[in-house]
């Protein structure tokens, strides 16, 4: 049963327009989300989070809306670059005693230049 | 390197043979997790340290996975008698914070263990 859900398992977008990549989540304890970014053969980078009181936090190029009524989140790259092209992880932690994230299957973005 | 570090990158062994798999965190780092991805998927949570307590041991597969980390820095992951559903990267992660709060966790480069 997965609680974090990346639906779309491949994405390829040109430079310079928008990315979006999004992600579902079904448990509603879930109160702070992250985005991670990983390269092949590395670990996950963290990119960008955001509590569930809010439902936009933008770094830069980057923003990441919440949807807490729909349990829907979305990660927003403008403009795209190639070096963005990667695999992005949406990832949730709860309420409970450690802050351990459940994570998405990932999704691989592709962006042509 | 001020990030986290994990040894080794790549282990083979045969089925049945134990291995260590180690991570060293972000120094003053509280908090260090372990996670599992299989090939495709997304990262799973193992298990989860703060400082040199076993907090949550919740995600671990089997009896035959253990972690331990007996000063609160360094952290061993070992697995008995491993077996071809073990084959996945070990991921371990260090976070700043305690408990429930809210922070991002650094992740180390992984173990990818391959058992044959």
């Amino acid at each position: 049963d997965q609680q974090v859900k990346q639906n779309s398992p491949s994405l390829s977008v040109q430079e310079g327009r928008i990315s979006i990549l999004n992600c579902d989540y079904t448990n509603s304890m879930f109160d702070y989300f992250l985005w991670y970014k990983k390269y092949p053969a590395e670990g996950p980078t963290f990119l960008i989070s955001i509590s569930s009181i809010k439902d936009k936090n933008e770094d830069g190029r980057f923003t990441v809306f919440l949807n807490k009524s729909a349990k829907h989140l979305s990660l927003h790259i403008v403009p795209s670059q190639p070096g963005d092209s990667a695999v992005y992880f949406c990832a949730a932690s709860g309420t409970g005693a450690n802050s351990k994230l459940t994570f998405g299957k990932g999704i691989t973005l592709s962006v042509r230049p | 390197g001020a990030g986290v570090s994990q040894s080794p990158r790549y282990k083979v062994a045969k089925r049945g043979q134990d291995v260590a798999l180690r991570c060293d965190p972000i120094s003053g780092h509280v908090s260090l997790f372990w996670y599992q991805q299989a090939l495709g998927q997304g990262p799973e949570f193992l298990t989860y340290f703060q400082n040199e307590a076993q907090l949550d041991k919740s995600g671990l597969p089997s009896d035959r996975f253990f972690a331990e980390r007996p000063e609160g820095s360094v952290s061993t992951l070992k697995i008995q008698r491993t077996q071809q559903e073990d084959s996945a990267v070990y991921l371990c992660a260090s976070s700043s914070q305690r408990g429930g709060a809210k922070t991002e966790a650094f992740f180390g480069q992984g173990t990818r263990l391959t058992v044959v």
